[in-house]
């Protein structure tokens, strides 16, 4: 079946520091790919995404390319801010349409 | 933007009780919503897809009786853990589907924190 696996945390940086979250997937056919994100007491909210290869999903100045050959969508911030401490979800849809598979979340902190 | 509410955001509860949670889409109307639970350091795992006005469907593995879900409404599915046991501690997210004419998004609630005590 579909599976997201991506970087485990913590992540602690330094504000302006460069941030990457590992993510690759498995699944059969031509998935969706999202990045979500969980600011403390909130829910998830949709960062970026990407329906095909070699697409560039950006927001907030973060970005990921999916990446059909490694089967991956690494998350990447130039220069974060202590405003993007959250918890960072890799997520797939597939042949299933809108059902997600979620990776298990990376925790991000930022210091000041 | 659309907002989804869950409530409570955290429960602690007694062994052998039954623990209800709300989903609500405040302004706009979902005819599917998603419930998933998440393992600490672990993903998020769908539970079921709840619809509007017709039975659940459950993803393989969870049980029916113990995770009841009623979407009697266009904004409102709720999860019951019935008899609930300390396994059953878990973070609980749903999720509303809403529908444009132009695409699909999915907007989270901020999830339940349920301890079984």
């Amino acid at each position: 079946g579909d599976s997201v696996t991506q970087m485990e945390g913590p992540v602690t940086l330094s504000e302006e520091a460069f941030l990457t979250i590992n993510c690759t997937y498995t699944a059969t056919g031509y998935p969706s790919l999202f990045w979500y994100v969980q600011y403390p007491g909130e829910g998830l909210q949709l960062l970026l995404k990407a329906t095909k290869a070699d697409d560039k999903g950006s927001n907030k100045g973060f970005e990921a390319t999916y990446r059909k050959e490694t089967t991956s969508f690494h998350l990447e911030k130039g220069s974060v801010q202590v405003s993007d401490s959250a918890v960072y979800f890799c997520a797939l849809s597939g042949a299933a349409g809108n059902k997600l598979t979620f990776g298990g979340g990376t925790r991000v902190l930022v210091k000041p | 933007g659309a907002v989804v509410s869950q409530h409570p955001s955290r429960v602690i509860c007694k062994s052998g009780t039954s623990v209800k949670i709300e989903c609500r889409s405040l302004d706009f109307q979902a005819t599917t919503m998603f419930w998933y639970r998440q393992f600490p350091k672990k993903s998020l795992m769908l539970m079921a897809t709840s619809n509007e006005g017709s039975k659940a469907t459950y993803e393989q593995g969870v049980e029916k009786d113990k995770f009841l879900i009623n979407h009697a409404s266009l904004t409102l599915s709720t999860l019951t853990v019935t008899s609930a046991h300390p396994e059953d501690s878990s973070f609980y997210i749903c999720s509303a589907l809403h529908r444009d004419r132009i695409n699909e998004k999915l907007f989270f609630g901020s999830g339940t924190q349920l301890s079984v005590l």
